[in-house]
């Protein structure tokens, strides 16, 4: 059984693009959260989508936008990259019914230059 | 939320036990404990949770106290594959719904052969 798998493992970036990450939940869960984590900081929670619609947001900018697709997988863009946008992105899935424990990821180590 | 404090950075030794705290004096009667461990290069992993019973699993104890205003962690037997940042997070218990993880910095754990 798979567990959460993200897409791509590294990436770099520059000032003012665009980024797509990935990811895939564990087998059974429709539920995807989103976190970012800065250097020598706890993770932050950035969205959670949940049945293709966001239902939770953390307090992060409208350049930081999801998506959710009918397989579950999902998808984190951020727009207008800042030098501070760089950090580990991860990503956790859990079932639907919520107040379950989380899974996450190895991360996307994004690096805006 | 209600907010953890947990000791930035612990040392122990290997084959001695553990005890992680975690203080969490503003907890609702409606807050799961919750504990998550970040390895090196890795997403974080769940540990445990409880909420006012002791609790123990293959992997960690959680003694939480009669006032539920702290906690604390116990690895009865630390192995170097312990070392990590260990992170204390409460959790709304009833409903489901959204359920995004607040993560503090976390116990930087570091074990001495």
């Amino acid at each position: 059984d798979a567990g959460v798998t993200q897409s791509p493992t590294h990436l770099i970036k520059t000032r003012g693009q665009q980024v797509t990450l990935r990811c895939s939940p564990k087998s059974g869960h429709d539920t995807v959260s989103w976190y970012q984590q800065a250097l020598g900081q706890g993770p932050q929670f950035i969205f959670q989508y949940y049945e293709e619609e966001e239902r939770q947001r953390g307090n992060f900018p409208d350049r930081f936008s999801g998506h959710q697709f009918p397989n579950y997988s999902s998808e984190l863009n951020v727009n207008a990259l800042l030098l501070g946008d760089s950090a580990l992105y991860l990503c956790a899935s859990s079932p639907g019914t919520g107040r379950e424990t989380q899974y996450f990821g190895p991360g996307t180590r994004l690096l805006v230059l | 939320d209600a907010k953890t404090t947990q000791p930035n950075s612990m040392e122990s030794n290997e084959e001695e036990p553990v005890h992680l705290p975690c203080n969490h004096s503003t907890i609702s009667g409606t807050d799961y404990i919750h504990w998550y461990r970040q390895l090196p290069s890795q997403g974080p992993e769940y540990v445990i949770h409880g909420l006012t019973s002791n609790v123990n699993n293959r992997m960690a104890s959680l003694a939480i106290a009669e006032d539920r205003k702290s906690s604390t962690l116990i690895l009865h037997r630390a192995t170097l594959r312990d070392a990590a940042v260990y992170y204390c997070i409460l959790r709304v218990l009833l409903g489901g719904g959204a359920d995004g993880l607040t993560f503090g910095k976390g116990t930087h754990l570091i074990i001495q052969p």
